[in-house]
């Protein structure tokens, strides 16, 4: 089992519109989750840190961490074209990040 | 702009030939890694520096090595390259090994022949 996956996407969604990606992981000890933003061609840069379970906000964006499930999502409302991107969930291991494998987003007006 | 620089962006070289991914950041941070992304495999650490001076091997090393002489540089060399060598390069750095804030240069696209 990998000690994170990631739904693969593609998702395309209508402007306006709610999205939830997800991202599930083997290892209940993980305490610190992060999502990271990749537009094409870029490298990845930072969008939430969460630590332990609950929920973060930061405008459009939720970071939510159910420890119980070993899952965890992005929300983002009101979805801009200027969303479209692929989404990287992390895992901080202490020593290492464990990243996802992406979910890319197309967010069309 | 602060930052890390990658070069080069982009680059095609024959099977076997010897390349550097060179890697610069001007943040001061103390440890610094190496990425590759290949589809539907995200992104696998290379190899890693926690500070000037040491490296350590990270998830996929067979063929790459690195050199950390200094806080701001942190080349990345293949000695003889190989098509499954094949992938989207990125450096990246931290304040430090512990922090999971990493901050990714914009890559080195890298295509063997």
């Amino acid at each position: 089992q990998k000690e994170v996956e990631q739904d693969p996407g593609p998702l395309s969604v209508p402007e306006g519109a709610i999205v939830s990606l997800n991202c599930t992981y083997s290892n209940s000890a993980f305490q610190y989750f992060m999502w990271y933003r990749q537009y094409s061609r870029k490298g990845p840069e930072l969008l939430m840190y969460t630590y332990s379970s609950g929920n973060k906000e930061d405008g459009r964006f939720t970071a939510q961490v159910d420890k119980s499930s070993k899952y965890i999502s992005l929300f983002i409302r009101d979805s801009q074209p200027s969303d479209s991107a692929t989404y990287l969930c992390a895992i901080d291991n202490t020593d290492k990040l464990i990243f996802g494998t992406g979910t890319r987003l197309q967010v069309f007006p | 702009i602060a930052g890390i620089t990658q070069a080069p962006t982009s680059q095609i070289l024959a099977a076997g030939r010897r390349m550097t991914l060179r890697c610069t950041q001007d943040m001061r941070h103390n440890a610094m890694y190496w990425y590759r992304q290949d589809l539907g495999l995200g992104l696998r650490l290379i190899h890693y520096s926690n500070t000037a001076g040491t490296t350590g091997k990270g998830e996929v090393p067979d063929g790459y090595s690195v050199s950390r002489a200094n806080t701001d540089d942190f080349p990345l060399t293949l000695a003889s390259a190989v098509p499954s060598q094949t992938s989207v390069y990125f450096c990246a750095s931290s304040e430090s090994r512990n922090t999971g804030e990493l901050f990714f240069g914009e890559g080195s696209r890298l295509t063997v022949l």
